[in-house]
């Protein structure tokens, strides 16, 4: 089983819908949780973190999910600049390894 | 405020050409750096990180090496590269246990 693993998609998504993707990690020592967002040919930007109890940011929520070992991300009224690609980091406190899911494809559709 | 650099933005290189990547990082001190390749349609692998000067983790074998010979300043090298090198170079650093940033990266071609 891969460390992270994502659905790469592409998820084509019409326009103020909701839409929602999981990472699930393989390590039960893993600490810390992170969505990044990535535009085409550009470098990662940090979406938010992701906290146990769960957390919410405008129109995203991030949830985490010990026993299953999945997080998730949902993102309400979806707009046109939500088209990224959406990467799960899965970092180890014990020895700071960071992780990167290869990262879920999203397309709104106008 | 904290800015990460990287240089060149782009490169195009021949095939057993050296290769020299620089990152360096402004405004922060002591800063653990990272260097990741993310190839064409796959995740990002992290090749090397340092939690200090002189201090270096690798985390793929490869013909790839880093070195840290400032605080600031993180350097990739190859002194041959192959094609399957070619890739989107990143340099990163933690600003705390919950915030990572990106430099703009550096695009290599190897022909």
């Amino acid at each position: 089983r891969k460390e992270v693993e994502q659905d790469p998609g592409p998820f084509n998504v019409p326009e103020g819908a909701t839409v929602a993707f999981n990472c699930t990690y393989s390590n039960s020592a893993s600490q810390s949780f992170f969505w990044y967002r990535q535009d085409c040919r550009k470098e990662p930007k940090l979406l938010m973190s992701v906290y146990s109890s769960g957390n919410e940011d405008g129109r995203f929520t991030a949830q985490l999910n010990r026993a299953s070992q999945y997080i998730s991300l949902l993102i309400r009224d979806s707009k046109l600049s939500d088209s990224a690609t959406y990467l799960c980091v899965v970092k180890m406190n014990r020895d700071d390894k960071i992780i990167f899911g290869k990262g879920t494809r999203l397309h709104i559709l106008p | 405020s904290q800015t990460i650099h990287q240089w060149p933005a782009t490169l195009v290189q021949p095939v057993g050409s050296p290769l020299s990547l620089e990152c360096t990082v402004e405004g922060t001190s002591n800063p653990n750096l990272y260097w990741y390749r993310q190839a064409a349609g796959r995740g990002l692998q992290l090749l090397f990180y340092s939690v200090g000067i002189g201090q270096i983790s690798s985390e793929v074998p490869q013909n790839l090496s880093a070195s840290r010979p400032q605080d600031r300043q993180f350097i990739l090298s190859s002194k041959k590269l192959l094609l399957s090198d070619s890739g989107f170079y990143l340099c990163a650093w933690w600003k705390s246990s919950y915030e990572q940033y990106f430099g703009p990266g550096t695009r290599l071609t190897v022909t």
